[in-house]
């Protein structure tokens, strides 16, 4: 299976900080079919990014994706308090799919 | 607007089999634009693809579950479904259905999930 390493486990920045979260893949993620989602607390995910890097309809441009092979990030250009979330990646590129552990995202 | 609702008891014995049904609206389960699947999370953890189900009746399973899951289509009702046999107190969790549609091959729209506990 491929492993998703999610890194840091929690990141705490102030209002209209720049957030970089990074997601490690044990090996190459075919097409680099690599997602990100959002869950707030007691809601159902929510798709941010597909294919590493294409945003999906109605994502704000302040969220990023990027990456390719086993390195991929995700990058909130300015953080808001809505913001506050645990973000997972997930590989769809290889049998079986697989998600990282989250980072969850903290506002001081 | 594609919505997904999903259904079933929320307390299941140890050894007995858990069942799930997904009520599709906004699109056909016939339709060949979506595949369909579903995911699970338990307390506190994170996320665990279960399997994918396409409307001819493919279906792909994670090896991970030992062939306890059969996922299968309800035509006639939109639906769409999971059963995971001998479950134990480690299939307790929130049980989500997820539409992929075929054009960025990934989880797109959710359901808001049903919890599932089992205990005796």
């Amino acid at each position: 299976d491929t492993v998703l390493t999610q890194s840091p486990g929690i990141l705490s920045l102030s209002p209209g900080e720049r957030a970089t979260l990074s997601c490690r893949a044990s090996q190459t993620v075919a097409n680099n079919y690599l997602a990100w989602y959002q869950q707030k607390p007691g809601q159902a995910p929510r798709l941010l990014i597909h294919g590493a890097s294409s945003r999906a309809p109605g994502i704000p441009d302040r969220f990023s994706g990027s990456g390719s092979g086993t390195d991929f990030s995700l990058t909130v250009s300015r953080l808001e308090p809505e913001d506050v979330a645990v973000f997972f990646c997930h590989q769809y590129g290889n049998a079986p799919w697989t998600f990282g552990q989250g980072t969850k995202v903290e506002i001081k | 607007q594609l919505q997904l609702q999903e259904s079933g008891p929320g307390l299941v014995k140890p050894s007995e089999t858990l069942s799930l049904t997904c009520t599709v609206s906004g699109a056909s389960i016939f339709s060949t634009i979506y595949y369909w699947g579903w995911v699970r999370q338990p307390p506190g953890k994170g996320l665990e693809w279960i399997g994918n189900i396409y409307y001819t009746g493919t279906t792909y399973y994670n090896p991970s579950l030992k062939s306890r899951a059969t996922l299968s289509v309800d035509t006639s009702l939109n639906q769409f479904s999971l059963r995971l046999d001998s479950v134990t107190a480690a299939d307790t969790g929130v049980y989500y259905c997820v539409i992929i549609p075929h054009s960025i091959n990934c989880m797109d729209v959710w359901g808001k999930g049903t919890t599932v506990t089992v205990s005796s």
